[in-house]
C-alpha cells in the first residue's frame, strides 16, 4: 500500500516559475526523501531531510517537513524544462530504516 | 560512475514461459531491492536483501515469483510460469547507509516485461 501521497497528481508550469509538490505519509519516519523520474528511467534520489529536520536546500531545491501534520513539500525555483519528470516522495519505517514506502508522484510538466 | 545495471532491459515473452530479470548492484551497497511499477499500482516494493539475506518479501507473489542473491554481484527475480498481469517495469535498487538510519537508494535502469 502507498504510504505517501502526493499532491497534484499533475502540475504544469511555465519556465522559469516555481514549481510547489505536496505528500502526505501516514505514519512516523525517520526520514524522508524525493526521488525524481524521468521517462523510461529509474529513480534518482534528489534529497533526504531528517525528521528532526524542518527545512533542507540542494541547489534549486528546497524541501520542507512538518512531522505534526506529516506532511513534506517539494519546491523547485527557477524551473527549467530539463525539470520535466515525474516526482516520488519516499518515507521509511522507523523500525526499519532501509525500506522505504514511495508515494504516487506528481507529474511536472515545464512549458519552455 | 557507479550504476546498477539491469538486464534485460526489455523482454516480450508469452504466457506461460518463465522469466529472469537480473541486477547488479553498486559494488559496496548492502542493501537490494526489487520493485515494480505499473500506471495503475504506482511503485511497489517486491522484495529486498540486506547483506545478500532476504529480508522482506511480502510484497511478491510467492507462488509464482522468486528473488535470490547468488552473490554480491547479482540479483535475480525469477517469474514461472508469467501471466499477463505481470506485464510491468521492474526496477532493481542498491542502497547504503548514509547517516544513523537513513538510506538512500540507486535505481538501474530498469526491465520493462510485455506478457502477451
Amino acid at each position: 500500500s502507498q504510504q505517501g501521497e502526493e499532491d497534484p497528481q499533475a502540475l504544469s508550469i511555465q519556465e522559469g516559475e516555481n514549481a510547489t509538490m505536496n505528500c502526505s505519509y501516514k505514519t512516523s519516519i525517520n526520514n524522508l526523501q524525493w526521488y525524481r523520474q524521468n521517462s523510461g528511467r529509474g529513480l534518482v534520489h534528489l534529497i533526504l531531510i531528517r525528521s528532526n529536520e524542518r527545512e533542507k536546500h540542494s541547489g534549486r531545491l528546497r524541501v520542507t517537513l512538518d512531522t505534526s501534520k506529516k506532511s513534506s513539500s517539494l519546491l523547485i525555483t527557477a524551473s527549467r524544462a530539463a525539470d520535466t519528470a515525474s516526482y516520488f516522495c519516499a518515507t521509511d519505517a522507523q523500525l526499519k530504516g532501509e525500506k522505504l514506502t514511495f508515494g504516487t508522484g506528481t507529474r511536472l510538466t515545464i512549458i519552455p | 560512475d557507479a550504476r546498477v545495471t539491469q538486464t534485460p532491459r526489455h523482454k516480450v515473452t508469452e504466457m506461460g514461459q518463465e522469466v529472469t530479470m537480473r541486477c547488479q548492484p553498486i559494488l559496496g551497497h548492502n542493501t537490494v531491492f526489487w520493485y515494480r511499477q505499473t500506471m495503475m499500482q504506482g511503485l511497489e516494493l517486491l522484495a529486498y536483501f540486506r547483506n545478500r539475506a532476504p529480508l522482506d518479501d511480502s510484497g511478491m507473489p510467492k507462488d509464482r515469483f522468486s528473488a535470490e542473491m547468488p552473490d554480491a554481484t547479482l540479483a535475480t527475480l525469477k517469474i514461472q510460469p508469467s501471466e499477463p498481469r505481470d506485464s510491468a517495469v521492474y526496477f532493481c535498487a542498491s542502497g547504503f547507509l548514509v547517516a544513523g538510519d537513513s538510506y538512500e537508494q540507486y535505481f538501474g535502469p530498469g526491465t520493462r516485461l510485455t506478457v502477451t
